[in-house]
């Protein structure tokens, strides 16, 4: 079983809609999760950190639930510019190595 | 712009050939961690240094060698490449593991 799993996609979201979409993650015990943006053949990017309370920023909604062990994001209103492949990510331990699913990309039409 | 330098940012390279790969972390960090990504997968993680040592290791073999120097940027070192390791080669530093960790722009390996 994968460290970290995730729907791959694509979501086809037009443009103004929203899309939410989640991944699991195996250890019971880690630490930290984030979701990180990559855009085609480009560095991982920090979207955000996700906390067991749920946090937002601006249209982007994270929510952690350590019960069932997954992470979930959502994108309101969707942009054209937010077409990119997102990345579930686990911290294990607090040394920073981190776990990556494969991504889910979506993509925004206008 | 992370701070966080790979070069070079693209080669290729023949099967059995070796190749070392550099990263500047950004500056004040000395935790450097080193991640694979293959075409249409997440970033694997290879190895960490902190402070001049091995930190961690992922499920790599022992082909992948890395070092990190006083100044803390780092080396990533593979021996006899195969097919399979063309990849994006992913260099992310931290400040003694924690707090935001950046990532480098990457390094694109072809091998052929």
């Amino acid at each position: 079983r994968k460290e970290v799993e995730q729907d791959p996609g694509p979501f086809n979201v037009p443009e103004g809609a929203t899309v939410a979409f989640n991944c699991t993650y195996s250890n019971s015990a880690s630490q930290s999760f984030f979701w990180y943006r990559q855009d085609c053949r480009k560095e991982p990017k920090l979207l955000m950190s996700v906390y067991s309370s749920g946090n937002e920023d601006g249209r982007f909604t994270a929510q952690l639930n350590r019960a069932s062990q997954y992470i979930s994001l959502l994108i309101r209103d969707s942009k054209l510019s937010d077409s990119a492949t997102y990345l579930c990510v686990v911290q294990p331990d607090s040394w920073g190595k981190l776990q990556f699913g494969a991504g889910t990309q979506v993509v925004v039409t206008p | 712009e992370t701070g966080v330098t790979q070069s070079p940012t693209h080669l290729i390279k023949t099967r059995g050939q070796q190749v070392t790969l550099r990263c500047s972390s950004q500056s004040g960090h000395n935790t450097v961690s080193w991640y694979q990504q293959a075409l249409g997968q997440g970033p694997q993680f290879i190895f960490q240094y902190y402070r001049e040592e091995e930190n961690g290791r992922g499920n790599f073999p022992p082909r992948f060698s890395g070092l990190q120097f006083p100044n803390y940027s780092s080396e990533l070192n593979v021996n006899a490449l195969e097919l399979d390791d063309s990849a994006l080669y992913l260099c992310a530093s931290s400040q003694d593991g924690e707090g935001t960790i950046y990532f480098g722009e990457g390094s694109w390996l072809t091998v052929v």
